[in-house]
């Protein structure tokens, strides 16, 4: 069974950094694209950043490039995201999804980490 | 940036009827369309892929079609487990990008 478990969410002021780490388990994490997805408060949702199985690859939206970056450690099964600079509209929900191969689609996703960008 | 528009944002439907959820792109896509479907405090489930493919243990009452600009959601019969906030999202051109949503509601 494919399980995707967020952590690293929490109350960060606007400007500060926060690291969301996401630990994959039932699949071959090394051969597996991963992307992070957003949804803000009773909005819809925004596609973040993905990263190739490698690592090699990464592709952002535009609104957190610069900003936010995305890794990996395929020896420990685990994706990241650095979301830096955070502003008020950064508050969301952060899920993790595991990216369907052959396709650009997530077929397995986790709980997600709420980030909350307050003063 | 590829705009995805859903309508309708709301769609009441009794227990039992079918409902059809459309989904628009601003740019041909092919057939490079997914639908998710999202129930209150859970993550998004991948319904459909390819426009018209269901994913692993998806009902057979959920069927997609449309290709190019324009794709089409249906679910015959709706369960109670049914009414939900359903996504498309397109892959053909970065960024990714999602439409707004279709909240499915009980009439």
């Amino acid at each position: 069974e494919v399980q995707l478990v967020e952590s690293g969410g929490g109350l960060v002021q606007p400007g500060g950094s926060l690291r969301l780490s996401c630990a994959a388990s039932g699949l071959t994490f090394r051969n597996s694209a991963m992307s992070w997805v957003r949804q803000a408060p009773g909005k819809g949702l925004e596609w973040v950043s993905l990263i190739s199985g490698s690592g090699d690859s990464t592709y952002y939206a535009d609104s957190v490039r610069g900003r936010f970056t995305i890794s990996r450690d395929n020896s420990k099964n685990t994706l990241y995201v650095l979301l830096s600079s955070l502003r008020a509209e950064d508050t969301a929900i952060y899920y993790c999804a595991h990216v369907d191969t052959g396709t650009i689609t997530f077929d397995y996703w986790g709980q997600g980490a709420l980030v909350t960008v307050s003063s | 940036e590829i705009v995805m528009t859903q309508s309708p944002a709301t769609l009441s439907v009794s227990p039992g009827e079918s409902a059809t959820l459309s989904c628009r792109a601003s740019q041909s896509l092919g057939t490079n369309l997914a639908w998710y479907q999202q129930t209150p405090g859970q993550a998004p489930r991948l319904l459909i892929f390819g426009a018209s493919s269901r994913a692993t243990g998806i009902p057979a009452r959920f069927s997609g079609s449309g290709s190019g600009a324009e794709f089409t959601l249906t679910i015959s019969s709706l369960q109670s487990e049914d009414f939900a906030v359903y996504y498309c999202q397109q892959y053909t051109h970065w960024p990714l990008t999602f439409g707004g949503g279709t909240k499915v509601e009980i009439k």
